[in-house]
């Protein structure tokens, strides 16, 4: 399995709070990426990381904000949780191998409940 | 965004049964990956294509990479009640090497 662990695995907060999700990888794998998952839509990329300091948005990054200031972390922040924001967060992640082909490898996730 | 067609979206069969699921994109793809997520864990991968035509085995799961470059379909056979969970298509276009494009997922369920 790849190294990658992902805290709190578990969480519960108010609307308005803010919240930081982290993803910590033993790989030194250069690209990190945070996907959320919830019923009928699959896994939507919020954010990734293509080394430190250098991210870019996904397709759903309204409301969120990612830092990575060593390769092995990478933070995911909500601002001010809104209920919306209720699902598990995954994080992956990736590095071009032998086929030069993107392989991406996921944590356990996050649960996050926003009430 | 974008988004694989991934059928079926479920499935419940006996066990020892074989079980086929399929992909299919609007674009040429040049990766296709098979994942499966049990309840409350993260996505596992199953096996990578990277190769149009490619056929690719992991014990009894068996995949392949469409001709087209559109398609990918993954094979389970002789399946066992551990096989139940989610299984997710996945793929890079050629416009975007580093962004995975995913299905929906398919649920299996298996009948002891």
């Amino acid at each position: 399995d790849a190294g990658i662990t992902q805290s709190p695995r578990h969480k519960v907060t108010e609307t308005g709070t803010p919240v930081t999700l982290r993803c910590h990888q033993t790989e030194n794998h250069r690209y990190m990426y945070w996907y959320r998952q919830d019923p009928g839509h699959g896994l939507r990329l919020i954010h990734y990381s293509y080394g430190v300091k250098d991210t870019d948005k996904g397709e759903v990054s309204d409301g969120y904000s990612v830092s990575r200031s060593k390769t092995e972390d990478f933070l995911l922040t909500l601002e001010s949780a809104t209920s919306s924001q209720t699902s598990v967060y995954f994080c992956a992640i990736s590095d071009l191998g032998a086929q030069r082909q993107e392989t991406q490898y996921f944590g356990p996730g996050t649960r996050l409940l926003v009430l | 965004g974008q988004q694989l067609n991934q059928s079926p979206q479920s499935m419940f069969i006996q066990e020892g049964e074989d079980v086929s699921m399929n992909c299919t994109s609007s674009s040429i793809f040049n990766t296709w990956l098979w994942y499966k997520q049990d309840p409350g864990e993260g996505p596992v991968l199953l096996i990578a294509l990277y190769k149009a035509g490619e056929l690719t085995s992991n014990g009894r799961l068996t995949a392949q990479f469409g001709i087209t470059r559109k398609d990918s379909f993954l094979n389970i056979s002789a399946s066992i009640p551990s096989d139940v969970g989610i299984y997710f298509c996945a793929g890079t276009d050629a416009g975007n090497n580093r962004k995975l494009i995913w299905g929906l997922g398919t649920s299996l369920a298996v009948n002891p």
